[in-house]
């Protein structure tokens, strides 16, 4: 089935720095969503991208879907206490029997120190 | 603007027992999906809904789970014979009909399921 690797697992940052993380699959995706889980809670949608090589910014958030259609960046810019929190990735297969259904990554666990 | 609500948002029963979760989507929304949760994992998908339509169900949802959406709009998701490895977060998800809504999802708080 398609797997999703999201890499870092975690990170610790003080405030202010910015912050990178990825996740690639074996599998193409016709689309990929950013979310952010804050604990006990839902995940909320930060970003959903479109096509292979667009980039698109939410706010102080940019996201980049991969040329290859097999991966995807999150980069967060001047990070704040606020930003604390679970990162996952999530990609949309291209159609068949899996349309419905988004893959998730493992998350990337977001530490930011005052 | 109503999200999508779940309820009850914590639910802890003894194995074997049956449980029912309740799922009311974003208003407009005619796509409903459930999935679970487990502790340091991404959310799995189990099954989605189109208006009443079951159109997809994954290899996780066994025989003891049955999901509905009998009217095209709140969903339930029932476990029977409740297992402690059904212990994790349900949480259900909605979307718009039509590109590109159909591939935005928006997740509700979740329930929370502990089985003693």
């Amino acid at each position: 089935g398609q797997q999703l690797n999201q890499s870092p697992q975690s990170m610790f940052i003080q405030e202010g720095e910015d912050v990178s993380m990825n996740c690639t699959s074996s599998s193409i995706f016709n689309t990929w969503l950013w979310y952010k889980q804050d604990p006990g809670e839902g995940p909320v949608l930060l970003i959903a991208l479109y096509k292979a090589g667009e980039l698109t910014s939410n706010g102080r958030l940019t996201a980049q879907f991969g040329i290859t259609r097999k991966d995807s960046f999150l980069n967060i810019s001047a990070s704040i206490p606020s930003d604390v929190g679970i990162y996952f990735c999530a990609g949309r297969g291209a159609g068949g029997t899996s349309y419905g259904k988004l893959t998730f990554g493992q998350g990337t666990i977001l530490t930011v120190h005052p | 603007d109503t999200g999508v609500s779940q309820d009850p948002r914590h639910k802890i029963t003894k194995r074997g027992q049956n449980v029912t979760f309740r799922c009311d989507p974003i208003s407009e929304h005619n796509r409903l999906y459930w999935y679970r949760q487990t502790l340091g994992q991404g959310p799995e998908f189990l099954t989605y809904f189109q208006n009443e339509a079951q159109l997809e169900k994954s290899r996780l949802l066994s025989d003891r789970f049955s999901a509905e959406r009998p009217k095209g709009s709140f969903s339930t998701l029932e476990i029977q014979r409740t297992e402690q490895g059904d212990s994790a977060m349900y949480l259900c998800a909605s979307s718009l009909p039509g590109q590109p809504g159909d591939n935005e999802q928006f997740f509700g708080p979740g329930t929370r399921l502990t089985v003693l």
